[in-house]
């Protein structure tokens, strides 16, 4: 079974601050992918990443920055958090076609 | 680009009825469509999908439809059960070869009725 794992369920971090959401799968997927999800909106693409060291901005990227230096691990990072990046975020890799999502990070910012 | 809207937002269908959530999407260049149940605090999950070289597509209860002129694909769920309540997500892309970049709908809240 795909294992895609995000670090934290729960984040609390308060304007301003650096964050840092991590990514792992454990199924040598090239594919990459964070999203945001907020009720109403459905999934929307922050950033994603088709190789190590490769990335591509998504449909929101303002404010978000990725790395990926190992094919496992794939790192979302908001520079300074703002309120507005209150939400939760969604982690996946792509094997067979499928999407396999982490289980999620809600994130707070205050 | 593409876009896709889905209706209805929420949809409350008593149980053993059937269910019908409708995504429609501008792209004609669209050729993937999949459907993704998100449960209440799980995680999204493929739970069927379609390509542009056919029509229908039938797993057990549920089924999706794709008319390609019209530009609209639906998910029919049958017999509808208490574990069905669930968001659902339709989604297309026209890049499923490459990066794979999906479009999403804002998906469908669906409730089940004892």
């Amino acid at each position: 079974d795909v294992k895609v794992t995000q670090s934290s369920r729960y984040l609390v971090k308060r304007t301003g601050e650096k964050v840092f959401l991590e990514c792992v799968q454990d199924m040598d997927h090239e594919n990459m992918f964070w999203y945001r999800q907020d009720p109403g909106l459905g999934l929307r693409l922050i950033y994603f990443s088709y190789d190590v060291k490769m990335k591509e901005k998504g449909d929101i990227p303002e404010g978000y920055s990725v790395s990926r230096e190992k094919k496992e691990r794939f790192s979302l990072i908001l520079e300074s958090a703002s309120t507005n990046q209150t939400s939760m975020y969604l982690c996946a890799s792509l094997g067979n076609e499928k999407l396999f999502f982490g289980s999620g990070t809600q994130l707070s910012v205050l | 680009g593409e876009n896709v809207e889905q209706h209805p937002s929420t949809l409350s269908v008593q149980e053993g009825d059937s269910a019908v959530i409708k995504c429609t999407y501008s792209d004609s260049a669209s050729n993937y469509f999949p459907w993704y149940k998100q449960e209440l605090g799980k995680r999204p999950q493929l739970i069927i999908d379609i390509r542009s070289n056919v029509g229908e597509k039938k797993d057990q209860r549920i089924a999706v439809t794709l008319n390609k002129t019209a530009k609209h694909f639906s998910l029919h769920i049958t017999e509808t059960q208490p574990e069905d309540s669930a968001v659902y997500f339709c989604a297309a892309t026209a890049n499923m070869d490459s990066n794979y970049q999906l479009i999403w709908g804002a998906g469908t809240k669906l409730i089940i009725k004892p």
